[in-house]
């Protein structure tokens, strides 16, 4: 079935520091990534979409600035999270969507601890 | 804006019991529906999914139903085993997704 990647799976940084994801599909070309965040206990909550070439959609309330996307292949999205702070931590997971299907396929995930 | 909506939000039976989760959503307008298992700590894990045009799938001891004029979908769990002991998570869309709250499953032995 089709794959997709995440890396890094789990970081620990220092406030203030910036933090990139990446986030590959593994065998099949997305046009279009996903990037979600999850708090403890909490549901995933759509960030921003990623699509190939052109600038990230992002969803109301989330900072452009501050978490930048970038998908310059068909197949990696980035998402740095620049000058992180500790209440930038939480579970990033990436998706990506197979146009052949129609369906998004999730990355295992990327567990930020901002210090 | 789509809101999706899962009930229980927690439900523990003892093993061999079977069992359902529902899942609400109020845009009828989606492309498909997703079942996915959550455990702890971990990514997702894509159960079901459920294209606009079908009304249910089967995977094994699994059976999701979709309803798009009501705006429901339920997830059947037949003779429930500690392994399937989750966060259930449903989420609808065209073309993003809207993730529900999920419903913390746990199966005692």
């Amino acid at each position: 079935g089709a794959v997709v990647s995440q890396h890094p799976s789990r970081v620990i940084c220092k406030s203030g520091t910036s933090v990139k994801i990446e986030c590959r599909s593994l065998d099949f070309q997305a046009t279009t990534m996903f990037w979600y965040r999850q708090f403890p206990k909490k549901s995933l909550m759509l960030m921003a979409t990623s699509n190939e070439g052109s600038k990230a959609t992002y969803e109301q309330g989330v900072e452009k600035d501050k978490f930048l996307i970038n998908h310059a292949s068909l197949t990696l999205s980035t998402l740095t999270v620049t000058s992180a702070h500790p209440e930038d931590s939480s579970f990033y997971i990436c998706s990506a969507r197979d146009p052949r299907r129609e369906t998004q396929y999730f990355g295992p995930g990327t567990r930020l601890l901002v210090l | 804006k789509q809101e999706v909506t899962q009930i229980p939000a927690a439900l523990s039976v003892p093993e061999g019991e079977n069992l359902v989760l529902n899942c609400s959503f109020t845009d009828s307008a989606i492309y498909n529906l997703q079942w996915f298992r959550q455990d702890p700590g971990k990514g997702l894990t894509s159960l079901l999914l459920i294209q606009s045009s079908q009304r249910e799938q089967t995977s094994g001891r699994l059976n999701a139903s979709l309803d798009k004029s009501s705006g429901r979908s339920t997830l059947y769990i037949a003779a429930s085993q500690p392994g399937d002991s989750a966060t259930y998570l449903c989420a609808a869309g065209y073309s993003t997704l809207t993730f529900g709250k999920g419903t913390m499953l746990l199966v005692s032995p």
